[in-house]
């Protein structure tokens, strides 16, 4: 089993819409979780690190299960430029290094 | 925030030439560096993480006499793929960070073996 797993995708969307990716994590030990962006043959830049309570920003939210070791990214209003591939990442410390799920990918269409 | 650099953002050789990448932190000394590879429609996999000074650790899997890794000063690491093969055609990414804050990645190198 992969340590992070993800919606394979992709994921169509009309601009406006609003969509949701999850992902789970196998290593219970994971203290940091996060959401990276990824653009056709760029690097990955952080989108939002994932807190127990929840947390949101701008049109993004992410919330994080430990009991169930889940963790989501809900999207409104979806832009033409939110699409991208969408990495869900955890890591057992801030000295660990990161692991990365294979990412989803989104199309936002008009 | 933090700005890191690769050098060179590709490369195309022919088998059996060995490679070097470059990563640097531009605006800040990184403790640590992570080299990563992700070849099409896969994640990005780790190959080694790099302290300045020490040597690297390797993932399993990851021949370290293949991909040579040197960290010799805070802003600098490099990756040398040696011999290279048309099978280590892939996305090189490396991150720098600065103890336990946000990992800063650098913006990738395409390597092509023909």
């Amino acid at each position: 089993r992969k340590e992070v797993e993800q919606d394979p995708g992709p994921f169509n969307v009309p601009e406006g819409a609003t969509v949701a990716f999850n992902c789970t994590y196998s290593n219970s030990a994971s203290q940091s979780f996060f959401w990276y962006r990824q653009d056709c043959r760029k690097e990955p830049k952080l989108l939002m690190s994932v807190y127990s309570s929840g947390n949101e920003d701008g049109r993004f939210t992410a919330q994080l299960n430990r009991a169930s070791q889940y963790i989501s990214l809900l999207i409104r209003d979806s832009k033409l430029s939110d699409s991208a591939t969408y990495l869900c990442v955890v890591s057992r410390s801030g000295n660990t290094p990161l692991v990365f799920g294979k990412g989803t990918r989104l199309s936002v269409i008009a | 925030g933090a700005v890191v650099s690769q050098h060179p953002s590709w490369v195309i050789c022919k088998s059996g030439t060995s490679v070097k990448i470059e990563c640097r932190s531009l605006d800040f000394q990184a403790t640590t560096m992570f080299w990563y590879r992700q070849f099409p429609k896969q994640s990005l996999m780790l190959m080694a993480t790099s302290n300045e000074g020490s040597k690297a650790t390797y993932e399993q899997g990851v021949e370290k006499d293949k991909f040579l890794i040197n960290h010799a000063s805070l802003t600098l690491s490099t990756l040398t793929v040696t011999s290279a093969h048309p099978e280590d055609s892939s996305f090189y990414i490396c991150s720098a960070k600065v103890f336990q804050e946000t990992q800063y990645f650098g913006p990738g190198t395409r390597l092509l073996v023909l």
